[in-house]
């Protein structure tokens, strides 16, 4: 079965550098989540999109921008890179919120992408 | 506000003993729990999922847990274990508070080690 692609796998910048990564949900799939995992850290949420609109937001910096584009793939922008921000960094997919409106579905996760910011 | 705990950051057991990972959660709604695995440098599989429906939840390669309201908890258990259960296991909640598309917040996450 088809599972959710990230690209690239892994990315080394410099500080200061801007990065994009991207997300390509399961097909029929309508919204897609980032998390950030720092090394040794549990994942953490940084914002999601359903049907190409802004849904949920988590602990995204303002320097880091995201949206979903029309064939459902996401792309996350984050710019004047710190070394902080090296970290893995996944994209998860879903079928949404159905007609209940409650996100019961589960979220299927990509490889990730590892980013090295030296 | 949705919070987990995951009460052990290291659990050892000996091949073919039982498996218990223990979790409890904090939310305001009725929460969706789930357990998920990650192997070393690998992504994270979904377990299993409990939400709102039958309370103990049988997932892949013979792990269940049971959500238990009165306790706060969803402990993850597996009666054997093989050596390929090795990894880091994550509880995760979704309290659906936000309407639609509501991030996970994950526990710290519990590292089984399997002895031979």
């Amino acid at each position: 079965a088809a599972g959710v692609i990230q690209s690239p796998r892994h990315l080394i910048k410099e500080k200061r550098e801007t990065a994009t990564l991207k997300c390509y949900p399961i097909p029929r799939h309508d919204t897609v989540y980032w998390y950030q995992q720092g090394p040794g850290q549990d994942p953490q949420f940084l914002i999601s999109f359903y049907e190409k609109m802004q849904s949920d937001k988590g602990s995204i910096p303002d320097r880091f921008s995201a949206q979903q584009f029309s064939d459902y793939h996401s792309e996350l922008n984050m710019s004047s890179l710190e070394l902080g921000d090296s970290a893995l960094y996944f994209c998860a997919s879903s079928l949404g919120v159905g007609t209940s409106g409650r996100s019961s579905y589960e979220q299927y996760f990509g490889p990730g992408t590892r980013l090295t910011v030296t | 506000a949705q919070s987990v705990t995951q009460l052990d950051s290291h659990v050892s057991v000996s091949e073919g003993t039982p498996v218990l990972l223990r979790c409890n959660y904090s939310s305001s709604y009725s929460p969706s729990l789930f357990w998920y695995v990650q192997h070393p440098n690998k992504g994270l599989q979904l377990l299993l999922k409990y939400t709102s429906a039958a309370t103990l939840v049988k997932g892949i390669n013979g792990f269940e847990a049971e959500f238990k309201k009165s306790e706060t908890s969803f402990h993850l258990t597996k009666p054997s274990a093989h050596m390929s259960d090795a990894a880091e296991y994550f509880c995760v909640v979704s309290d659906n508070s936000g309407g639609g598309a509501d991030g996970l917040t994950f526990g710290k996450g519990t590292h089984l080690i399997i002895q031979p």
